[in-house]
């Protein structure tokens, strides 16, 4: 069974700081990868996807992510975070027959602060 | 409806009640989804839904839970005899599976309290 792993709980960085965020899967077969995120008092909302193509996949608000299979990981990273990107992020791994239409299935998530 | 209504969006129950939880998905989406989320953790991933029938419930966590969606909009998401173990947010979302973007879309959860 797939599963992810996100191994920083909680990143603390100061405004303009550089972010990258960790995200490791297991399964051996084709994926499709997700990025989601949840502001405070929101709900979880798309990021960025990798279904195939460009491994290098951009999101809204600068953000993107680099799929390397070798590694079985999907970073995320922004060059320069704002305060406004302080939230809660997941990453999130789809397999499966059907794949577009298959359970997806999350992370830990990590909780990211920016000092203003 | 413009997004996915979740109600309740609070529910308190004590230990030993039964518990509905209403999703009604974004018009359209043919694929509806059931996650768990408790406090520091991720969504863990309860049931999924293609039109009416469970494609996958392998998440349900004991037979105490179950899912029906029988028009294939609505789903009501069912716990038995709740235990405090059971207190977390549910969350819902659907998916469009035309076009196949795999984007779901949540709504706000309904965050069940067992006493």
């Amino acid at each position: 069974a797939q599963s992810v792993s996100q191994h920083n709980h909680h990143v603390i960085l100061s405004e303009a700081a550089s972010l990258e965020l960790g995200c490791n899967y297991s399964y051996g077969g084709t994926v499709n990868l997700f990025w989601y995120v949840q502001y405070p008092g929101q709900h979880l909302q798309l990021l960025l996807k990798y279904f195939s193509g460009d491994p290098l996949v951009k999101g809204i608000k600068g953000f993107e992510a680099e799929f390397i299979k070798s590694k079985f990981s999907f970073n995320l990273r922004k060059p320069s975070v704002q305060w406004s990107d302080t939230a809660e992020y997941f990453c999130a791994v789809n397999a499966g027959l059907y794949s577009s239409a298959s359970k997806i299935i999350f992370g830990s998530g990590t909780r990211l602060s920016i000092r203003p | 409806g413009a997004g996915v209504s979740q109600t309740p969006s609070n529910k308190v129950t004590e230990k030993g009640k039964y518990v509905e939880l209403r999703c009604d998905p974004i018009s359209g989406h043919t694929a509806l989804y059931w996650y768990r989320q408790s406090l520091g953790q991720g969504p863990e991933f309860l049931i999924y839904f293609q039109g009416t029938g469970a494609a996958d419930d392998s998440g349900l966590p004991n037979d105490r839970f179950f899912a029906v969606r029988p028009e294939g909009s609505v789903s009501t998401l069912k716990i038995q005899r709740t235990e405090r173990g059971d207190s977390a947010v549910y969350l819902c979302a659907s998916s469009s599976d035309r076009g196949s973007t795999g984007e779901l879309f949540f709504g706000e959860g309904s965050r069940l309290t067992v006493l």
